[in-house]
C-alpha cells in the first residue's frame, strides 16, 4: 500500500512554544489530508481536513488559530501547534487520501509539552 | 450523522482460538466501513474495508469481516488467533471510500499463550 510519513515521530517542547508536524505522502499525490488527535487509551478524533491550495476545514471545537494547517503541495501538509500547553500533549496522526481512495495513515507524532 | 459502537473495550482469547471483535454502526447514507489495527506507539494500519459489492470482506493477516445491513454490523473475525495479533483494533465508518472517518472507541485484543 501507499506510504505516508510523519516527522518528527517524537517531540518534547516547553510550554508556550510552537511545534510543527509534517505529514508526507511518499508515493502518491494527496489533494486531501486529514489530521487526527488521539489521547491515551482513547480513539481518534478528527481535527481538520486539509485541502491542497485552500484553507483547512476544522471540526467543531478545534481552534483553528491554535492548530494551524498548511497544505502547500500535493505531498505535504503541516500542522503547527501554536503556543503549546501541557493539555496539547497527545498523539497526532495524519492520513492522506489516495486518488480514488482509501486514505493511508501516517505513523503518528507524539507531542509532550512540559 | 454517523457513529460507531465497538462492543467490548477488551477482548482476551487464547492462541489458536477464534477472534471476534464486534462493531455496530449508524449512518444516514450507505456506509463505507473499515477496520484498522494499531500497535503500541504506532499509527493505524488498514486491515480491510467494505465499500460495495460482496458483503464478506477479506483483509490482511487472515482477518475478515462481514457487512450485515439488517443488523448494521461489521464484525471482525479471525479463525485462529496468533500472539502477534495482540493490538488495538478500531472500526470506522465513512460516507466515502476514504478519509473523513468516524472511529469507534477501540477494542484491545489480548492473546494468551
Amino acid at each position: 500500500g501507499a506510504v505516508v510519513s510523519q516527522h518528527p515521530s517524537w517531540v518534547i517542547c516547553k510550554s508556550g512554544t510552537s511545534v510543527k508536524i509534517e505529514c508526507r505522502s511518499l508515493d502518491f499525490q494527496a489533494t486531501t489530508m486529514f489530521w487526527y488527535r488521539q489521547f491515551p487509551k482513547q480513539s481518534l478524533m478528527l481535527m481538520a481536513t486539509s485541502n491542497e491550495g485552500s484553507k483547512a476545514t476544522y471540526e467543531q471545537g478545534v481552534e483553528k488559530d491554535k492548530f494551524l494547517i498548511n497544505h502547500a503541495s500535493l505531498t505535504l501538509s503541516t500542522l503547527t501547534v501554536t503556543s503549546a500547553h501541557p493539555e496539547d500533549s497527545s498523539f497526532y496522526i495524519c492520513s492522506a487520501l489516495e486518488p480514488g481512495g482509501p486514505a493511508y495513515f501516517g505513523p503518528g507524532t507524539r507531542l509532550l509539552v512540559l | 450523522a454517523q457513529s460507531v459502537t465497538q462492543l467490548g473495550s477488551h477482548v482476551s482469547v487464547s492462541e489458536g482460538a477464534l477472534v471476534l471483535l464486534r462493531c455496530n454502526y449508524s449512518s444516514s447514507v450507505p456506509p463505507y466501513l473499515f477496520w484498522y489495527v494499531q500497535y503500541p506507539n504506532q499509527g493505524l494500519q488498514l486491515l480491510l474495508k467494505y465499500t460495495t459489492g460482496a458483503t464478506l470482506v477479506k483483509g490482511i493477516n487472515g482477518f475478515e469481516a462481514e457487512f450485515k445491513k439488517s443488523e448494521t454490523s461489521f464484525h471482525l473475525t479471525k479463525p485462529s488467533a496468533h500472539m502477534s495479533d495482540a493490538a488495538e483494533y478500531f472500526c470506522a465508518v465513512s460516507r466515502t471510500n476514504a478519509g473523513k472517518s468516524t472511529f469507534g472507541d477501540g477494542t484491545t485484543l489480548t492473546v494468551k499463550p
